[in-house]
């Protein structure tokens, strides 16, 4: 039972590089979400998928894109990755009005 | 502004005793509040929550209290054993319709053996 996958587990990039971290649900979740987590800080959200089809910005959106491929994937890309970026990324799927299911996270440096 | 936050950063405990985390949040309108649990390297796992109508829930060696008086939540853990030693997150829905949670920033448990 996989729950979240998130793939790559760790990435260092060079300052204006870019990459896309990708994220699969196998719950048939409507609901996926991208987080960025700082040391001492709780999770941000950058962008979510309230279902397939839609996205909307979060709290933390600039400097990111989101694809919502299909039902099961939902992408986080940085187009031009800056120091700032260096962060814990992860990604949560969800029906409307239950708790989100977490993965295990991508460690990204941004050099 | 309006945030969901923790009392205490840290909280140290002994095996075998019961630990409780707190956490405040200003949103009157919130109506649903989980509780996270996450070890190092991992990514957030679902503990409990509770929803506005009620006031306390129970799971398995876990209690969650809602103060809607005083805009105030915890979190008992009974019994703590060193396997709980991890950072609790308390999270909040805001409002009716699709909105999404609003972390806090976390407590760390620490259980000494």
């Amino acid at each position: 039972n996989a729950g979240v996958t998130q793939t790559p587990k760790f990435q260092v990039l060079k300052t204006g590089q870019s990459m896309t971290l990708q994220c699969a649900q196998d719950m048939n979740h409507n609901s996926m979400y991208w987080y960025r987590q700082d040391p001492g800080m709780g999770l941000r959200l950058i962008y979510y998928s309230a279902s397939e089809g839609t996205t909307d910005k979060g709290e933390v959106p600039n400097g990111y894109n989101v694809s919502r491929l299909n039902k099961r994937e939902f992408s986080l890309r940085l187009e031009s990755a800056a120091p700032s970026q260096t962060s814990v990324y992860f990604c949560a799927s969800s029906e409307y009005g239950q708790p989100q299911h977490f993965g295990d996270g991508t460690r990204l440096s941004i050099l | 502004g309006e945030s969901v936050g923790l009392h205490l950063p840290t909280l140290s405990v002994q095996e075998g005793d019961n630990s409780i985390i707190n956490c405040a949040y200003s949103n009157s309108a919130s109506d649903y509040f989980i509780w996270y649990k996450q070890e190092s390297g991992k990514g957030p796992q679902f503990i409990i929550d509770i929803r506005s109508n009620m006031d306390k829930r129970q799971g398995q060696r876990v209690t969650v209290l809602l103060n809607k008086t005083v805009k105030h939540l915890s979190l008992q853990i009974a019994a703590t054993q060193p396997g709980d030693s991890a950072v609790y997150f308390c999270a909040e829905n805001r409002g009716s319709g699709y909105s999404t949670l609003t972390f806090g920033k976390g407590t760390m448990l620490l259980v000494s053996p």
